[in-house]
């Protein structure tokens, strides 16, 4: 079965520079939702979108920002990098309003 | 908002043992309760939930309990194997709105052969 795709997979940038990650939803999935997972650490929710509109806000912070496409897929853009943005970050997604989420396999961001 | 706690941080049990992972949270208008397998480095994969109008739900060796009075979830393994070592994590949220879930800190589940 179709699972979520995200990319890049890695991704290594300098200070202060700026990165866009992108996620893929299940096929027929509307809803999508970003984590932040750092080492040894539980993931910390982002951010979601259903249906294009922005729905639940978590610890993004101010210089994250996100959105998703007509196509359901959705990017997370990040600014001013900062070393500890070092993290693993996964998109989720789920069908409707549907409470079961399904985990892209992350996108491992370090920060130099 | 949410907080969720989950104990113990790391569980050791041998092979063929049960184990026993437990959770409390904070927002009694919580009503979804997912329990999340992490391998090293990998994605968190859903192995089983529960809503807040069931008080348990069972998948050949894995079970959810749900206490909504006491604010309490735990998950039974039954049966353990080596594969099932991994960092288990429960999460709650209010469901239905795309709301994002609250993580505990993570059980590290070591099964010794």
């Amino acid at each position: 079965a179709a699972g979520v795709i995200q990319s890049p997979r890695h991704l290594i940038k300098e200070k202060r520079e700026t990165a866009t990650l992108k996620c893929y939803p299940i096929p027929r999935h509307d809803t999508v939702y970003w984590y932040q997972q750092g080492p040894g650490q539980d993931p910390q929710f982002l951010i979601s979108f259903y249906e294009k509109m922005q729905s639940d806000k978590g610890s993004i912070p101010d210089r994250f920002s996100a959105q998703q496409f007509s196509d359901y897929h959705s990017e997370l853009n990040m600014s001013s990098l900062e070393l500890g943005d070092s993290a693993l970050y996964f998109c989720a997604s789920s069908l409707g309003l549907e409470e079961t989420q399904y985990f892209g396999p992350g996108t491992r961001l370090l920060v130099l | 908002g949410e907080n969720v706690e989950q104990h113990p941080s790391t569980l050791s049990v041998q092979e063929g043992d049960s184990a026993v992972i437990k959770c409390t949270y904070s927002d009694s208008a919580s009503n979804y309760f997912p329990w999340y397998k992490q391998e090293l480095g990998k994605r968190p994969q859903l192995i089983i939930d529960i809503r807040s109008n069931v008080g348990e739900k069972k998948d050949q060796r894995i079970a959810v309990t749900l206490n909504k009075t006491a604010k309490h979830f735990s998950l039974h393994i039954t049966e353990t194997q080596p594969e099932d070592s991994a960092v288990y994590f429960c999460a709650a949220s209010r469901g239905g709105g795309a709301d994002g879930l609250t993580f505990g800190k993570g059980t590290h589940l070591i099964i010794q052969p």
